[in-house]
């Protein structure tokens, strides 16, 4: 089956500006999570989506968002960019109960801020 | 809160050899579990193997088993047989129950270069 698809693949965008990922889960997972990882930082958790709904929000600010369509795709906005939100950012895909044992990850959106 | 450490910041390993990558994870939830990825430089993690706070033996795939002592709180990451292609970035990372289950906690990871 077709793996988690993130895109774009490549970003470069200016400070100020603002940027939407998208990300593509694994068929029947019906949750998705964004990561950032950077140098400094390493991985760190954004947000959880499931069924549409947010369920769980990691300590970034209100400039990072996210959602959620019924066919469980998931979006991620950054607005109001700055230098320091480039990364990479990782989204993954799980079932999302209990008793899952997966959770698979995309390839990645590489941001670059200018 | 819950902490996932990894002490080995890098480490050299020769073709054909096993290697052990430890984790270390700090948890009060008795019920959580824990993953191993793998991340090549083009970025992508891939996942190698996962094990659940009440399974009862180590889990295996392949070349890659994972060494769970829980009450030393480990969950080292034992790859047999290096290949070349095993060269990466390997993170350890956790999830609890009392998280929403979507939620992983990562290691700052281990760079593992397989040499000839």
């Amino acid at each position: 089956k077709a793996g988690v698809t993130q895109t774009p693949r490549y970003l470069i965008k200016t400070r100020g500006q603002q940027v939407t990922l998208s990300c593509s889960p694994i068929s029947g997972h019906r949750s998705v999570s964004w990561y950032q990882q950077t140098p400094g930082q390493g991985l760190q958790f954004l947000f959880e989506y499931f069924s549409e709904t947010q369920r769980n929000k990691g300590n970034f600010p209100g400039r990072f968002s996210g959602r959620q369509f019924s066919n469980s795709r998931s979006e991620m906005n950054v607005s109001t960019l700055e230098l320091g939100d480039s990364a990479l950012y990782l989204c993954a895909s799980s079932l999302g109960a209990r008793q899952s044992t997966e959770a698979f990850f995309g390839q990645g959106t590489r941001l670059t801020v200018v | 809160a819950q902490k996932i450490t990894q002490t080995q910041p890098g480490m050299f390993v020769q073709e054909k050899e096993a290697v052990t990558l430890d984790c270390t994870y700090d948890t009060s939830d008795p019920s959580y579990g824990l993953f191993w990825y793998k991340q090549p430089s083009s970025g992508e993690m891939i996942f190698l193997i996962y094990q659940g706070s009440y399974d009862q033996q180590n889990a295996t795939e392949g070349r890659y088993s994972l060494n769970f002592q829980k009450a030393r709180k480990s969950a080292n990451l034992v790859i047999s047989a290096s290949q070349l292609g095993d060269s990466a970035m390997y993170f350890c990372a956790m999830r609890v129950s009392t998280d929403s289950w979507g939620k992983l906690q990562f290691g700052a990871g281990t760079q593992v270069v397989v040499t000839p």
